[in-house]
């Protein structure tokens, strides 16, 4: 079967540094995407992978490792308002996105 | 209207009537998805259709239906709603699917409770 893993749940400081791990086995790979959504809200694109590598973006970078079946979200300087759930999902053979449950990240002063 | 609207915001229903959803986009998009989120879980892909005329069914579709008789428009109808189906519902839309570079944008969901 396919199978998105996230951590549930994860908690950091304003100002400070983290990173959201995201690991995959999946029916083909065609590229990784990242999600943040924010309660009560829809899901926003944040970030797109392919290739092996990180992909730097203002204070967000996502990076992907195909071998290794892997993903990471990297969050720096927080603040508040990044206060979200942030879904990762992957591209499949069939060109179909197959989501993990997402990441809760509660973000304290 | 900028992007994808859906309506209702918020609906309850009776269990076994009937109810369409509604799903309007503006950005001339080939594709569109139904989805529901569900507690815990990740969103799963009920429809889809890669172009207006066309349909396709995703991971979890019974109990659902669709059609696409334009490109703007994407309803989805309960036939008869159960319990289950209580859920958040939301609609996207992307340019091309198949494309690896797609990029799905979604409406702002609909939140169902079936009594």
């Amino acid at each position: 079967g396919q199978n998105i893993d996230q951590p549930t749940e994860m908690t950091a400081t304003e100002g400070a540094i983290v990173q959201i791990n995201c690991t995959y086995q999946t029916s083909g790979f065609n590229g990784l995407f990242w999600y943040q959504q924010h309660a009560g809200e829809a899901p926003t694109f944040l970030s797109y992978n392919v290739l092996d590598g990180l992909e730097e973006k203002g204070r967000f970078s996502s990076f992907l490792s195909r071998s290794k079946g892997y993903s990471y979200l990297l969050l720096k300087e927080l603040q508040m308002k990044d206060s979200a759930s942030y879904l990762c999902a992957v591209l499949d053979s069939n060109y179909q996105l197959i989501w993990g449950a997402g990441t809760k990240l509660i973000i304290k002063p | 209207i900028a992007g994808i609207t859906q309506a209702p915001t918020s609906q309850i229903l009776a269990a076994g009537r009937r109810m369409t959803l509604r799903c309007t986009q503006d950005m001339r998009h080939n594709a569109m998805y139904w989805y529901r989120q569900d507690l815990g879980l990740g969103l799963r892909l009920i429809h889809y259709s890669n172009t207006a005329g066309t349909t396709g069914k995703g991971e979890v579709p019974d109990g659902y239906s669709v059609s696409r008789a334009n490109t703007d428009d994407f309803p989805l109808t309960l036939a008869s709603a159960v319990p289950s189906q209580t859920s958040v519902y939301f609609c996207a839309s992307s340019d091309s699917q198949g494309a690896s570079t797609d990029t799905q944008y979604f409406g702002p969901g609909t939140r169902l409770t079936v009594l």
